[in-house]
């Protein structure tokens, strides 16, 4: 059945070093979200798309986030320089024109 | 209900009771609410949702009920079984058409059998 899929699902790197997570939604849904979560602060919003474009990424720390879509089918959110406080569990979600998000199953993050 | 800090509310029942969720949201102008629940290592999975404009809306043995005067949300687990153990998170939207939401903090129901 069509799902959200994420890679990784764990990375463990060192402060300062690059992170590239990855996400390909279901197949024709024109919405996708990334989500951070902690246990401190919940599901938090940092950006979405729709039709590829970026609608809102109020959300995400400009500075080292990164959010893109190079392609209807792939999804990146990118941290550089990574720093022990973005360790959290990474969610992306995709939609189609509604309200109902489907999640993957999350990349897990740790920063040492 | 709603979490502070750390710690997430747990409700703790033993299986085939039925379950209560409670969940206070804070944005009036919400048109749109949704329950999702979230096993140990996995992403939050819909359960049910409800529009501004109804009180009541059932599933398969799950009911959110919606009280727009006190903003008020509940998830209502009917028979629980231990397959219900997970946190559940109420979400609102505030923004129609564009389908953002703003998640609760969740709770967390333990199903003991």
């Amino acid at each position: 059945d069509a799902r959200v899929t994420q890679t990784p699902r764990h990375k463990v790197t060192e402060m300062g070093q690059e992170v590239t997570m990855r996400c390909q939604p279901i197949l024709g849904h024109n919405t996708v979200f990334w989500y951070r979560q902690t246990m401190m602060q919940g599901l938090e919003l940092l950006a979405y798309f729709r039709n590829r474009a970026p609608l809102d990424d109020s959300g995400m720390p400009k500075d080292r986030f990164s959010a893109e879509m190079p392609d209807a089918t792939l999804a990146t959110l990118k941290i550089q320089p990574s720093e022990p406080r973005d360790s959290a569990v990474y969610f992306c979600a995709s939609g189609f024109s509604g309200y109902e998000q489907y999640f993957g199953p999350g990349t897990r993050l740790t920063v040492t | 209900g709603e979490s502070v800090g750390l710690h997430l509310p747990t409700l703790s029942v033993q299986e085939g009771d039925n379950s209560i969720i409670n969940c206070a949201y804070s944005n009036s102008a919400s048109d749109y609410f949704i329950w999702y629940k979230q096993e140990s290592g996995k992403g939050p999975q819909f359960i049910i949702d409800i529009r501004s404009n109804m009180d009541k809306r059932q599933g398969q043995r799950v009911t959110v009920l919606l009280n727009k005067t006190v903003k008020h949300l509940s998830l209502q687990i009917a028979a629980t079984q231990p397959g219900d153990s997970a946190v559940y998170f109420c979400a609102e939207s505030q923004d129609s058409g564009y389908s953002t939401l703003t998640f609760g903090k969740g709770t967390m129901l333990l199903v003991s059998p």
